[in-house]
């Protein structure tokens, strides 16, 4: 079984500065991928960034990057010169595997707004 | 790559009567699929998956039922609504590729 933590239920951060929100998981497999996901208020569900946890380099994709610590089973989405259409509620989950019965474990999630 | 098309898109419904929401998924063949439902400011609940035609898994005991009639088309029924059945429904897909993607969900009002 897997569970997905995210303790911090929200943040604030001021337009173009820089914020980190956390994510600890708990899974038995070997094989498995975490992902950020954003949901906007328009309630879309929105992939930011993804990390397979067979890879040791962090993920990044424009001003989202990863803090990816497998030992210590942390996954932490850093968000660099915040704009104000970040603001929304993010996601962490996991995923062991790739088949349909490896299903998508999501945190509680995080609000974040972003300050102008 | 995949689009997903959910309908309708806001849904106003009385107690005990009949629920029909429609997922349907454009530009892969074959895909799994995924009804989740999300109550007002958390996170989503996993209630259905098909991995193909006629094949549903149901994750949580509850009132409604899912069901996958065409590949790339899923499903989410009941026959008689109660008040916790109000939320936000989103269908996901995935295939061959370990994220899942999301459609624009339905948001449900039972009153």
């Amino acid at each position: 079984a897997q569970t997905v933590t995210q303790s911090q239920p929200e943040m604030s951060v001021q337009e173009a500065e820089t914020v980190t929100l956390s994510c600890t998981y708990d899974t038995s497999e070997n094989n498995y991928y975490l992902f950020w996901y954003k949901q906007p208020p328009s309630r879309q569900m929105i992939l930011v960034i993804r990390q397979e946890a067979y890879k040791q380099q962090n993920a990044t994709e424009n001003r989202f990057s990863v803090n990816f610590q497998k030992a210590a089973k942390s996954f932490s989405l850093k968000i660099s010169d915040s704009q104000l259409g970040d603001t929304a509620m993010y996601f962490c989950a996991s995923r062991a595997g790739t088949g349909a019965n490896s299903k998508l474990t999501f945190g509680k999630g995080i609000t974040l707004s972003v300050r102008p | 790559s995949q689009t997903i098309h959910q309908w309708p898109a806001t849904l106003v419904q009385p107690v005990g009567s009949p629920l029909s929401l429609e997922c349907t998924v454009e530009g892969t063949s074959n895909p799994n699929l995924y009804w989740y439902r999300q109550a007002a400011g958390r996170g989503l609940q996993l209630l259905f998956y098909s991995v193909g035609i006629g094949q549903i898994s149901s994750e949580v005991p509850q009132n409604l039922s899912a069901s996958r009639p065409q590949d790339r088309q899923f499903i989410l029924s009941s026959k008689k609504l109660l008040l916790s059945d109000s939320g936000f429904y989103l269908c996901a897909s995935t295939w061959e590729v370990s994220e899942q993607f999301f459609g624009p969900g339905t948001r449900l009002t039972v009153l």
